[in-house]
């Protein structure tokens, strides 16, 4: 049974380009969350999506949007890349109404330079 | 607003040794709790939760938590170490309010060093 699938790995971007990050969640799971963890700290929440909807949004700025296909996979897209935005990102999926179990993906390194 | 505090940055155990890992949470509601495992360049290991019931919950690779609402604790902890066990450590929590939402809220991780 494949848990969560991230891809890429990683990735070297430049500051102000953009760049799509991408999730296909754990097999019987319908809600993907995306996740920024900086060097050092834990991670913090961008956003969650549900039945291709964004259901709840952390402290994050409109940089960062995402999208939630019919298959439930996900994309996180942010747009004017900063410095600060490397990280690694995380994608967690879990299954609404199920007992709060969230499955991590491995995590995508962004490295804006 | 939901918070997590984990106050160390480093514990140091020896093998063999019991070993503790500190959290204490702030929420508005009911919390919910977990607690994972990060090892270099991964992701997040699922190692065990509080939702409701037991103030003692049991989880993977012999690890346990104690839920203490009047300390608004959940520390981790484990009889005996293991030199595997070396890892980053996080506390995260979620209130039961979301209304379906649950995007959970970290602590800053414990970096956790088992001395053979």
């Amino acid at each position: 049974d494949a848990g969560v699938t991230q891809s890429p790995t990683h990735l070297i971007k430049t500051r102000g380009q953009q760049v799509t990050l991408r999730c296909s969640p754990k097999s019987g799971h319908d809600t993907v969350s995306w996740y920024q963890q900086a060097l050092g700290q834990g991670p913090q929440f961008i956003f969650q999506y549900y039945e291709e909807e964004e259901r709840q949004r952390g402290n994050f700025p409109d940089r960062f949007s995402g999208h939630q296909f019919p298959n439930y996979s996900s994309e996180l897209n942010v747009n004017a890349l900063l410095l600060g935005d490397s990280a690694l990102y995380l994608c967690a999926s879990s299954r609404t109404g199920a007992n709060y179990g969230y499955t991590f993906g491995s995590g995508t390194r962004l490295t804006v330079v | 607003a939901q918070s997590v505090a984990q106050p160390e940055d480093q514990v140091n155990v020896a093998e063999g040794n019991p070993l503790t890992v500190k959290c204490t949470y702030s929420v508005s509601g009911n919390p919910y709790l977990f607690w994972y495992v990060q090892y270099p360049n991964r992701g997040l290991q699922f190692l065990l939760k509080y939702i409701t019931g037991d103030n003692l919950v049991k989880g993977s690779y012999g690890f346990e938590a104690e839920f203490n609402k009047s300390q608004t604790s959940f520390h981790l902890k484990k009889p005996s170490a293991l030199v595997s066990d070396s890892a980053l450590y996080f506390c995260a929590v979620r209130d039961d309010s979301g209304g379906g939402a649950d995007g959970l809220t970290f602590g800053k991780g414990t970096h956790l060093i088992i001395q053979p």
